[in-house]
């Protein structure tokens, strides 16, 4: 079975400097996989995701994630952080390719950005 | 473009009242629906999801149903809520093929006292 993890409950950062939120995962075929961004009593923003290809995927807002398939991590990156980069941040994994297949979401990081 | 509403935004409940949470999609057609629970703002948990008309998949039993009575309407329902029925609910929509993105919509803030 698929899952995602996410060891960092929090991650401090000051602004201007590069942030990574970890993510590692474990699927039994080729993962497809996923970051989303949300802010307070808002709904998730998708990021970015990896399906096949160039394994540094960039996505919205400047951030970029590695697909790293020894490691099976896809931490997500930005070179220089923003206070209103300030966010829960959920990893996500998919290895069914059904077409009732589920996405499996991480527990979530809480991202500071201090200013 | 494809649009996602959920309504009501807010919601306050007493416990043993039904409920009934809405969901639609605009700009596309035979979506997959999904509905998630979010408590304490942290991880999701999924409840349901859907790839057609009255087909629906439950995640997790509890006293939450779900229904899809046309193709781009997706309802949470409850016959009678309990305390623990609390949180934010997420709905979201993907086309419908493997590499697909979900997309969310607002949420729906439910308080049961």
């Amino acid at each position: 079975a698929q899952s995602v993890a996410q060891p960092e409950d929090q991650v401090n950062v000051a602004e201007g400097n590069p942030l990574t939120v970890k993510c590692t995962y474990s699927v039994s075929g080729n993962p497809y996989l996923f970051w989303y961004v949300q802010y307070p009593n808002r709904g998730l923003q998708f990021l970015l995701k990896y399906i096949t290809g160039d394994n540094l995927v960039k996505g919205s807002y400047g951030f970029e994630a590695e697909f790293n398939k020894s490691q099976t991590s896809f931490h997500l990156k930005k070179p220089s952080a923003l206070v209103s980069d300030s966010a829960l941040y959920f990893c996500a994994v998919r290895d069914i390719p059904n077409r009732d297949d589920k996405i499996i979401f991480g527990k979530g990081t809480r991202l500071h950005i201090l200013p | 473009s494809q649009t996602i509403h959920q309504w009501p935004a807010t919601l306050v409940q007493p416990v043993g009242s039904p409920l009934s949470l809405e969901c639609t999609v605009e700009g596309t057609s035979n979506p997959n629906l999904y509905w998630y629970r979010q408590a304490a703002g942290r991880g999701l948990q999924l409840l349901f999801y859907s790839v057609g008309i009255g087909q629906i998949s439950s995640e997790v039993p509890q006293n939450l149903s779900a229904s899809r009575p046309q193709d781009r309407q997706f309802i949470l329902s409850s016959k009678k809520l309990l305390l623990s029925d609390s949180g934010f609910y997420l709905c979201a929509w993907s086309p419908g093929t493997s590499t697909d993105t979900q997309y969310f919509g607002p949420g729906t803030r439910l308080t049961v006292l």
